[in-house]
């Protein structure tokens, strides 16, 4: 299986912060890339795809870029509404993959 | 507005079957992929497995052994399957639409216990 590995696990952020996470493939994924938002008790909603294409209705201040094994989400100004848990995933290889997140806290 | 629903048992046994489905309303389930992920509590998220709307199904080789993933085109449904589940079976389960996972169900909470 594809090992995902983002870093930070967990990070601290003002509203107003760029923020970024890292996401590492075990293997070259292309750009078969997705990164999800994730509130407390509730689904998890798609923000980019492909890598660096934003997904309909969300904010432009999120922004990803990558290819192969490296890949990142970019955050340029934290609203009080980015305070979640975020994942990456690939989709190019067999058995489809998620990193093991990233918490994003407010400091 | 393409929207998902799971439906299914809240409560399954150990060693018993657990059954959910994934309704799809606002498109058609033609032309995509369709997957399910669960997420046992307070942990990450895992690919269980998906289906083509035509039948084809690739799993997670974790579960493959017991998950069977199906399809109803006239329903506009499809179905996850996991047999002899144990409390680590204990998740929340979601479907999705696509590869990339655009579109997700709200997940439902599947306990196995006695």
């Amino acid at each position: 299986d594809i090992q995902m590995t983002q870093s930070p696990s967990s990070l601290s952020a003002y509203v107003g912060d760029r923020v970024t996470i890292t996401c590492r493939a075990s293997q070259g994924i292309s750009n078969s890339l997705a990164w999800f938002q994730q509130k407390p008790g509730k689904a998890p909603k798609s923000l980019i795809y492909g890598a660096s294409g934003l997904q309909s209705g969300v904010p432009s201040r999120f922004s990803g870029s990558g290819s192969g094994t490296e890949f990142t989400l970019t955050i340029s100004s934290l609203q009080p509404e980015d305070f979640a848990t975020y994942y990456c995933q690939q989709y190019n290889i067999y058995p489809y993959t998620f990193g093991q997140g990233t918490k994003l806290e407010i400091k | 507005q393409v929207q998902l629903q799971e439906s299914g048992p809240g409560l399954v046994k150990p060693s018993e079957t657990l059954s959910l489905t994934c309704t799809v309303s606002g498109g058609s389930i033609t032309n995509y992929y369709w997957s399910w992920i669960r997420q046992p509590p307070g942990k990450g998220l895992e690919w269980i497995g998906h289906i083509y709307y035509s039948g084809s199904t690739n799993y997670n080789p974790s579960l493959k052994s017991r998950v069977t993933i199906s399809v109803d085109t006239s329903k506009n449904q499809f179905s996850l399957k996991v047999n002899s589940v144990t409390a680590a079976d204990t998740a929340v389960y979601f479907c999705a639409r696509d590869s990339a996972m655009q579109y997700w169900g709200q997940g439902t909470l599947v306990t196995v216990s006695s």
